[in-house]
């Protein structure tokens, strides 16, 4: 079953701590998305990789870190430097632009809920 | 700087009604996308819309898109119960390139369906 996977499914951070979570995808989709919600709002990008070894910052990049050194995985750490963290991260992937048809759109994972103690 | 209005933000409805949720952006896009998230759960894609005039439907939802108006609906026909969810618009966000797949998520409208 192709599909992708987020773990951990609950995380929580103790203050000055940085803590990674995971995303993995078996699509075969160059891009990959990294998303934050708040509760009662929509998503946010974060950070977005449109191929390996390389990826931009979204809308609020600060205190977030990314790597892509497989096409599968898109790990996201959440740093110290994020003074407000807890949220739903949501990881997403797609084919990357310009195919056009449904199968554009962004599949997205399961998500991680994180916390702060 | 584009952004996106949905409207309402709740919505609750009878069983059997007829109702349309609106999704205004503010910037040119031509590539509209609408998506479900039950509580608690991640988001589900119900519908692409990649060109002016497009309409999409699928069971009792149909989705449409203008973007002259830079307008899109979700109208929900003869609501069920099982349709209680939060439905979020997506924009791209267009560059000289074409599509970015850069999206910017509307709000988000609450609908609860009751029996």
């Amino acid at each position: 079953d192709g599909g992708i996977t987020q773990s951990p499914k609950y995380l929580f951070r103790k203050e000055g701590q940085n803590v990674t979570l995971s995303c993995e995808q078996n699509l075969n989709h160059d891009a990959m998305y990294w998303y934050r919600q708040d509760p009662g709002q929509g998503l946010r990008l974060i950070y977005y990789s449109q191929i390996v070894n390389d990826f931009q910052k979204g809308d609020i990049a600060e205190g977030y870190s990314v790597s892509r050194e497989k096409k599968e995985s898109f790990p996201l750490t959440v740093t110290s430097a994020q003074k407000n963290p807890t949220a739903f991260y949501l990881c997403a992937s797609s084919i990357d632009r310009g195919a056009g048809g449904p199968e554009e759109t962004q599949y997205f994972g399961p998500g991680t809920r994180l916390l702060v103690l | 700087e584009l952004k996106v209005e949905q409207n309402p933000l709740f919505l609750s409805m009878q069983e059997g009604k007829n109702y349309t949720i609106y999704c205004n952006y503010s910037t040119t896009s031509d590539r509209l996308y609408w998506y479900r998230q039950d509580p608690g759960k991640s988001l589900e894609s119900l519908f692409v819309l990649l060109s002016n005039g497009a309409v999409k439907q699928e069971g009792r939802l149909m989705a449409s898109l203008d973007t002259k108006a830079r307008l899109s609906t979700l109208h929900i026909t003869a609501a069920v119960h099982d349709l209680s969810a939060t439905y979020f618009c997506a924009v791209d966000r267009l560059d000289y390139g074409g599509a970015t797949n850069k999206l910017i998520f509307g709000t988000g409208t609450l609908l609860a369906v009751q029996p």
